[in-house]
Formats: C-alpha cells, sequence, structure tokens
C-alpha cells in the first residue's frame, strides 16, 4: 500500500489528453511539492515534472503538473503511442521523514 | 557528459552484506544531494535513502533504517550503499540518482534527475 495514491492503470488515445492524479495529505503533498517521473520497462526512470510544475530542460511541453491542497495530477496532452509507460508521483513526507512514492500508474495508448 | 555508474550487486544470502558504489562523472559531484532508490521486480519505485553534497543530511526509508548505510566520497566522486543484514524483499534494482539541481537542502530538492543504470541485488538462499 503506497503512500500516495493514483490509478493503477488510464488509456486514451493518440492526439487526446489524459490526467494522471495523485492524492496524498497534509504530511506530504499537503506540505511539499510533487515530482512525477516516466519509466519505459527496462529502462531507468526520467523526471518529466519537479517542485510541482517546471519542466526539466529538453521535457516536451505537452507534460504538465499541478498541484492542489493534498493532491497532485500529472497532464499529458497530444497522446504519442510513446507515451505508453508507468508513470510515478513522489513526494517528501514530514511523518516518515523521506520521499514517498505512488503506486504507479500504467499509461496506454490505444 | 553526466554518466552514474553503478556496480557491486549480486546474490547474497539472507543475513548476509553488499556495499553498492556508484561512480559519478561529467558534472561536480559535490554540489549535488545524492540517492538510492530501489525497485523490485514487477514492483514500484522505492526511495531507499538520500545523502547531501556535504554529507552532513542524511535520511533512510524505514524499510532499511539500522541496516543499510549511505555515504560519499566526494574526493573520489562516488556514492555508496553498505547492505547488512539483507532480507528476501530487498531484492530488486538499486540505482543511484542525482537531483536535478545544486546547493539545496534534501528537504527541499528530491526530484531524481539523473539515474544510473542499476545494479541488480538478489538476496536468496
Amino acid at each position: 500500500q503506497s503512500v500516495l495514491t493514483q490509478p493503477p492503470s488510464v488509456s486514451e488515445t493518440p492526439g487526446q489528453r489524459v490526467i494522471i492524479s495523485c492524492s496524498g495529505s497534509g504530511s506530504n503533498i499537503g506540505s511539499h511539492v510533487v515530482n512525477w517521473y516516466q519509466e519505459v520497462p527496462g529502462t531507468a526512470p526520467k523526471l518529466l515534472i519537479y517542485d510541482s510544475n517546471q519542466r526539466p530542460s529538453g521535457v516536451p511541453d505537452r507534460f504538465s503538473g499541478s498541484k492542489s491542497g493534498t493532491s497532485a495530477s500529472l497532464a499529458i496532452s497530444g497522446l504519442q503511442s510513446g507515451d505508453e509507460a508507468d508513470y510515478y508521483c513522489a513526494a517528501w513526507d514530514d511523518v516518515l521523514n523521506g520521499v514517498v512514492f505512488g503506486g504507479g500508474t500504467k499509461l496506454t495508448v490505444l | 557528459e553526466m554518466q552514474l555508474v553503478e556496480s557491486g550487486g549480486g546474490l547474497v544470502k539472507p543475513g548476509g552484506s553488499l556495499r553498492l558504489s556508484c561512480a559519478a562523472s561529467g558534472f561536480t559531484f559535490n554540489s549535488y544531494n545524492m540517492n538510492w532508490v530501489r525497485q523490485a521486480p514487477g514492483k514500484g519505485l522505492e526511495w531507499v535513502s538520500s545523502i547531501s553534497s556535504t554529507s552532513t543530511y542524511i535520511y533512510y526509508a524505514d524499510s532499511v533504517r539500522g541496516r543499510f548505510t549511505i555515504s560519499r566520497d566526494n574526493t573520489k566522486n562516488s556514492l555508496y550503499l553498505q547492505m547488512n543484514s539483507l532480507r528476501a524483499e530487498d531484492t530488486a534494482i538499486y540505482y543511484c540518482a542525482r537531483t536535478y539541481r545544486a546547493y539545496c537542502s534534501v528537504t527541499s530538492c528530491y526530484e531524481h534527475a539523473s539515474w544510473g543504470q542499476g545494479t541488480l541485488v538478489t538476496v536468496s538462499s
């Protein structure tokens, strides 16, 4: 059972927009920024969003992040087949005094 | 080019020990917080430990606290993870990861921006 809750899977068709949610509590998302990662099986994860809504250099602006209260979301627009991957959110947790990850969401591009 | 290369993984019996290393190159190692993150087979990502740029601040996941020790040698541009009293549930690919930003606190900058290729640790009798 992960501290941060994500839907196990989402799916959408190419060109459309999908949103992946991440729900936490006051000790993590409610107090700290959220980071988002993309993981293609067999490869190392890739940072997509940091500080809840900032993109590292090289990440397309099709990826965007937001946070409100104890929840955060990752939006991917203009879906491409190459976006099929597992997506994870993460935040610092003051109770656990460490980083907590969501359980991951598998994105399928139909 | 920035690079992180892990080594030291392998097969170990329950109760045994391993020391993982992460050799860094292509950036100013002593300016960045460093982290270990693991992924068990077929499972999600799990943060293991973080260390600040000068080793002043160190944090561990509850699952490894008291058994694992993170350290770094800035003169050798290297990060380490000493793993003792290993359990079957420690079986995972272990990644070292660097934060995106330099010169910030571990509790503020915990974005894992650059990752090594990972090293597999298998704990089994």
